[in-house]
């Protein structure tokens, strides 16, 4: 059975530091780029940052970049996103997100969420 | 960045109707562009890959179709289980967009 599991949510404030971990299991974990997407309380789905099988390409949503670091283990089969400098506006729930290969084909599976709520 | 507009954002309908829901690019996207399901506390579930593809296990009731800048979801008779939200999402140089989501609603 496919399962991501992600941690590291909770209250933090502004300015402060979380980092949050995906932990995979039932499916080839470094054949799958990575993904992390966000969906603040009551709204839509954003995409957060986007990390290759290998590493070799990362990508930020200009909402989030110099901020968070996106990084993986593939010998742990964990996904991790390190967030500093958080804001009110970065509080939503945390998804990760594995997409198959290297054609953007959409996200195949996905974790329950994490809810980081930046707030004083 | 492209910008993904759905239409209509609320939709109310009865079990057995045909729904559809359109997504617009803000520029052409190919046919880069995926469709998910959202249940309240619930994570996505993809439906429709690369515009028209259905995903593994998706009831063939679900069914994409458009290229370029226009796209549509089209559920053929909805059921109790579809009442939910849909999202569309492009892909566009190594960024992912989603529309703003769509709520069928109950009738």
């Amino acid at each position: 059975e496919v399962q991501l599991v992600e941690s590291g949510g909770g209250l933090v404030k502004p300015g402060g530091s979380l980092r949050l971990s995906c932990a995979a299991s039932g499916f080839t974990f470094s054949s799958y780029s990575m993904n992390w997407v966000r969906q603040a309380p009551g709204k839509g789905l954003e995409w957060v940052s986007s990390i290759s099988s290998s590493s070799s390409y990362i990508y930020y949503a200009d909402s989030v970049k110099g901020r968070f670091t996106i990084s993986r283990d593939n010998a742990k089969n964990s996904l991790y996103l390190q967030m500093n400098s958080l804001r009110a506006e970065d509080t939503a729930v945390y998804y990760c997100a594995g997409a198959f290969g290297v054609a953007p084909l959409g996200f195949d599976y996905w974790g329950q969420g994490t809810l980081v709520t930046v707030s004083s | 960045d492209i910008q993904m507009t759905q239409s209509p954002s609320t939709l109310s309908a009865s079990v057995g109707d045909r729904v559809t829901i359109t997504c617009r690019a803000s520029q052409s996207i190919s046919s880069w562009l995926a469709w998910y399901q959202q249940k309240p506390g619930k994570a996505p579930k993809l439906l429709i890959y690369k515009a028209s593809s259905l995903e593994s296990g998706v009831p063939s009731r679900f069914s994409g179709s458009g290229s370029g800048t226009e796209f549509t979801l089209t559920i053929s008779s909805l059921q109790p289980d579809d009442f939910a939200t849909y999202y569309c999402q492009q892909y566009n140089s190594y960024r992912w967009t989603f529309g703003q989501g769509t709520k069928v609603e109950i009738k």
